[in-house]
């Protein structure tokens, strides 16, 4: 399966600062997907990122807030954008597991951000 | 749209007895079904799959689940559990369609404790 390193694993931030969190992943995938979770609490998809498009944001989620990059097919970031302290939570990535054939053998997150804006 | 329900907030089993936790699905079409485990402060795991073929997945850790088109469930089994299986759990499902291509969604977890 893939691996993926996220960074940073965890910041303070002060309110009304950005933050920029990037994912690597050690093979090509075509989507990536970035979720928030609060703490305890169910994983909400923020947006599936594709290389060379733009990001496909779900409902309550917009790229001015949440602008996502992806440069090429193991790379993506995350832009937490004038943040206040609802945006406390954990960010993380994911990718699908696609074996030689295509198929779907699950997926792999990242190991999260932990993200506190005071 | 798709959906997944966890109906249960907390389990709580005795260590060495069977465990259950539930999760029902909503899709369309025939589904991707998976099972998570979340340690505190710790990363998503996978745990298992259903993609196809038999309705009885085993996956890692000694867990298996069973996929039941009929009720639209893939609960999460264990015959045995151990202390350290404590942790929290989610069901996600991802249609097969081009609309959700790749999406999952998630349950709203299940807190496992397992008593000594």
């Amino acid at each position: 399966s893939a691996v993926i390193s996220q960074k940073p694993s965890r910041d303070i931030c002060q309110r009304g600062t950005s933050l920029t969190i990037q994912c690597q992943v050690d093979s090509q995938v075509t989507m990536m997907f970035w979720y928030r979770q609060q703490p305890g609490q169910s994983l909400t998809l923020i947006a599936t990122a594709n290389q060379g498009s733009e990001a496909t944001y779900e409902s309550g989620f917009v790229i001015d807030k949440f602008p996502i990059s992806r440069p090429n097919l193991t790379f993506s970031t995350l832009t937490v954008s004038n943040m206040s302290p609802e945006d406390s939570s954990i960010y993380l990535c994911s990718v699908e597991d696609l074996g030689q054939t295509k198929k779907n053998y699950g997926y792999t997150f990242g190991s999260g951000t932990r993200l506190t804006v005071v | 749209a798709q959906s997944v329900a966890q109906p249960e907030d907390q389990v709580n089993v005795a260590e060495g007895n069977p465990l259950t936790v539930k999760c029902t699905y909503s899709v369309s079409g025939n589904p991707y079904l998976f099972w998570y485990v979340q340690y505190p402060n710790r990363g998503l795991q996978f745990l298992l799959k259903y993609i196809t073929g038999d309705n009885l997945v085993k996956g890692s850790y000694g867990f298996e689940a069973e996929f039941n088109k009929s009720q639209t469930s893939f609960h999460l089994k264990k015959p045995s559990a151990l202390v350290s299986d404590s942790a929290l759990y989610f069901c996600a499902v991802r249609g097969r369609g081009r609309t959700n291509a790749g999406k999952s969604t998630f349950g709203d977890g299940t807190t496992l404790t397992v008593k000594p």
